[in-house]
């Protein structure tokens, strides 16, 4: 039971590249999101889904594309990467509508846009 | 208006020492969940605890109790007996059961444990 992996750890890339960060969890969890973390602003959401095929924008959605196909795979789309970008992603998963569910986070992508 | 609101960016504690963690909401959905989440400097995300809006009595978790006052809509962590490793960001999120099932997270407190 690996919980919620993120890849790749660390990326670097330059303004108006683009590239898909990874998320894939094993529990079954219907809710799955996206946050970005930047200093002094606490986790920000940017997508969510609450099923294969069910997508919704969140707080910071501009410049992102999701999808999900299956119930384990959240991939993370940046278009035209900018430096404002640039901060720490965290994919999370949960089981939904249950009276009681945490997020599981995945460990992090940490993302320079230079 | 904020959904979570943490009004210390930055605390300190004694080791052993006792120390709460402020945290605000606001919902009007009748259905909730208040989480805390630690984030040591490795950057994992560790969840420590969870306050149903309809539990009747505060949570509890080891060390880790939460000051559940659902009138003054605030859900303030208490450590007790502080150790070097609690030094951490402390973060407050919270769950609407009714409306999106989005989590909702503060901007974070950091506490650095005094030896």
């Amino acid at each position: 039971n690996a919980g919620v992996t993120q890849t790749p750890k660390f990326q670097v890339l330059k303004t108006g590249q683009s590239m898909t960060l990874q998320c894939a969890q094993d529990m079954n969890h219907e809710y799955m999101s996206w946050y970005r973390q930047d200093p002094g602003m606490g986790l920000r959401l940017i997508h969510y889904s609450v099923g294969a095929g069910i997508t919704d924008q969140g707080e910071v959605p501009n410049g992102y594309n999701v999808s999900r196909s299956t119930t384990e795979d959240f991939p993370l789309r940046l278009l035209s990467a900018a430096p404002s970008q640039t901060s720490v992603y965290f994919c999370a998963s949960s089981p939904y509508r249950a009276t009681y569910n945490e997020q599981f986070f995945g460990p992090g992508t940490r993302l320079t846009v230079l | 208006a904020q959904k979570i609101t943490q009004t210390q960016p930055g605390m300190f504690v004694q080791e052993k020492e006792a120390v709460t963690l402020d945290c605000t909401y606001d919902t009007s959905d009748p259905s909730y969940g208040l989480f805390w989440y630690k984030q040591p400097s490795s950057g994992e995300m560790i969840f420590l605890i969870y306050q149903g809006s309809y539990d009747q009595q505060n949570a509890t978790e080891g060390r880790y109790s939460l000051n559940f006052q659902k009138a003054r809509k605030s859900a303030n962590l208490v450590i007790s007996a502080s150790q070097l490793g609690d030094s951490a960001m402390y973060f407050c999120a919270m769950r609407e059961w009714d409306t999106g099932n989005q989590f909702y997270f503060g901007t974070g407190t950091s506490l650095t444990v005094i030896p």
